[in-house]
């Protein structure tokens, strides 16, 4: 069965701080791994996809095999980061893209 | 925006009645998919349509269903309500393409979500 872990439920930093949001997952296929976000009061969206291998809003992600992780990274943390953030991990090779399994999610506040 | 609204906002019940809740995708859109987000059990993944046909089922409960009509909007089922059932239930869609041609699927797309409250 294929789960998605996300171990900090909180996390709390500083504005100019780095952060690290940690994603573990365990699936025996060939995953496609994503981090949605969802801003206060507002829908969720993608943030990342790791085939896409880019930097949105200065986050990056690389997807780890040998560690099964996709950690979400930021530099430099900015108050409007402040979001509830969602690793997700779809099956590559299906037919159902979309049938994503979610983690618990981790609430990221950045403080001034 | 991302075009994907979801009727209604809220939606208060007593246990034991049915509701619609109502999904229209973004356009060009042909997968619709539908997600129950729960305290306790997070976001889970519920049924999944494809140009009116159901493609993937998730931990979708028996007194649940869903379906989609010939103009691609989508509507969720919920009938002998229970407390537990208080959730927000979102909507999300896709292209589709991957199911008809095997390539790569876009993003999903979600709408806000309705709030149910079960009483």
């Amino acid at each position: 069965a294929q789960r998605v872990t996300q171990p900090e439920k909180l996390l709390s930093v500083f504005k100019g701080a780095p952060v690290e949001l940690k994603c573990n997952y365990s699936y025996s296929g060939s995953p496609e791994l994503f981090w949605y976000v969802q801003y206060s009061r507002q829908r969720l969206q993608l943030l990342l996809r790791h085939i896409s291998r880019e930097s949105i809003k200065g986050f990056t992600a690389d997807l780890n095999k040998g560690e099964t992780s996709f950690h979400l990274k930021k530099p430099f943390a900015q108050e409007e980061d402040s979001a509830m953030y969602y690793c997700a991990l779809s099956n590559a090779g299906g037919t159902s893209y979309g049938k994503l399994t979610f983690g618990q999610g981790t609430i990221l506040t950045v403080h001034p | 925006d991302s075009g994907v609204t979801q009727t209604p906002k809220h939606l208060i019940t007593a246990t034991g009645q049915r509701v619609t809740l109502r999904c229209s995708p973004r356009s060009g859109d042909l997968s619709v998919y539908w997600y129950q987000q729960s305290l306790d059990q997070g976001l889970q993944f519920l049924i999944q349509y494809y140009n009116g046909e159901e493609r993937a089922k998730g931990n979708i409960l028996e007194r649940f269903s869903a379906q989609q009509f010939p103009d691609l909007h989508s509507e969720l089922n919920l009938s002998s309500l229970e407390l537990g059932d208080s959730a927000l239930y979102f909507c999300a869609s896709s292209v589709g393409l991957r199911v008809r041609q095997g390539l790569e699927d876009s993003p999903l797309h979600f709408g806000n979500g309705t709030r149910l409250t079960v009483t």
